[in-house]
């Protein structure tokens, strides 16, 4: 079975502080790739980082930024100097060969300002 | 360059009703797919379609088909709508298939059967 799970269905940060969104997935394919994508109230979904699981090398996006554990399978991310424009719920997600997103339940992130 | 178009935005429907949803993808983008998402069930794959043809499906009951036009856009049909129905639908466009593929939505339409 495909799964993921994010365990953290509500977080909160001050505004410049930096914030870390948990992801765990289930899967047996080798070859996968791992998204996280926001969705602000305007509720268009966003892409924000990816990683492609053949990689070791963490991804990297301006102040976004995954710690990918293979063995572990988690995927999480951090979201550094927290602006209130990163007010939005996160989604993880997985896609595999059969190019259809998995994704979590996702975490409703708010930035305080 | 413009992004991928769903239209209508909203749509109200009663039970038994059909309804036709339609997302043009991103100029250059030949795969379309599809999710629903809803409170309790959070975000599902619906469909993917490329050049036309569709390439894989999640599990949805058969009310819910799809096609996809010779110019990439694509159309999605419920037949006999239900309560359960109410979501919203997005789509999402890549460049091609596969899964090095980064996915773009659209705002998506909100379908509201009462």
């Amino acid at each position: 079975a495909q799964t993921v799970t994010q365990s953290q269905p509500e977080m909160s940060v001050q505004e410049a502080e930096t914030v870390t969104l948990s992801c765990t997935y289930d899967t047996s394919e080798s070859n996968y790739y791992l998204f996280w994508y926001k969705q602000p109230p305007s509720r268009q979904m966003i892409l924000v980082i990816r990683q492609e699981a053949y990689k070791q090398q963490n991804a990297t996006e301006n102040r976004f930024s995954v710690n990918f554990q293979k063995a572990a399978k988690s995927f999480s991310l951090k979201i550094s100097d927290s602006q209130l424009g990163d007010t939005a719920m996160y989604f993880c997600a997985f896609i595999t060969g059969a190019n259809n997103l998995f994704f979590g339940t996702g975490t409703r992130l708010t930035v305080i300002p | 360059k413009a992004g991928v178009t769903q239209t209508p935005r909203y749509l109200i429907k009663t039970r038994g009703q059909q309804v036709t949803l339609s997302c043009s993808p991103i100029s250059g983008h030949r795969s379309v797919s599809w999710y629903q998402q809803t409170p309790g069930q959070g975000l599902q794959f619906l469909f993917e379609y490329f050049s036309e043809t569709q390439r894989n499906k999640g599990n949805f009951p058969g009310r819910f088909s799809g096609r996809q036009f010779s110019n990439s856009r694509s159309e999605m049909n419920v037949s006999t709508l239900e309560l359960g129905d109410s979501a919203l639908y997005l789509c999402a466009s890549s460049l091609t298939t596969g899964t090095n593929q980064p996915q773009h939505f659209g705002d998506g339409t909100r379908l509201s059967i009462l």
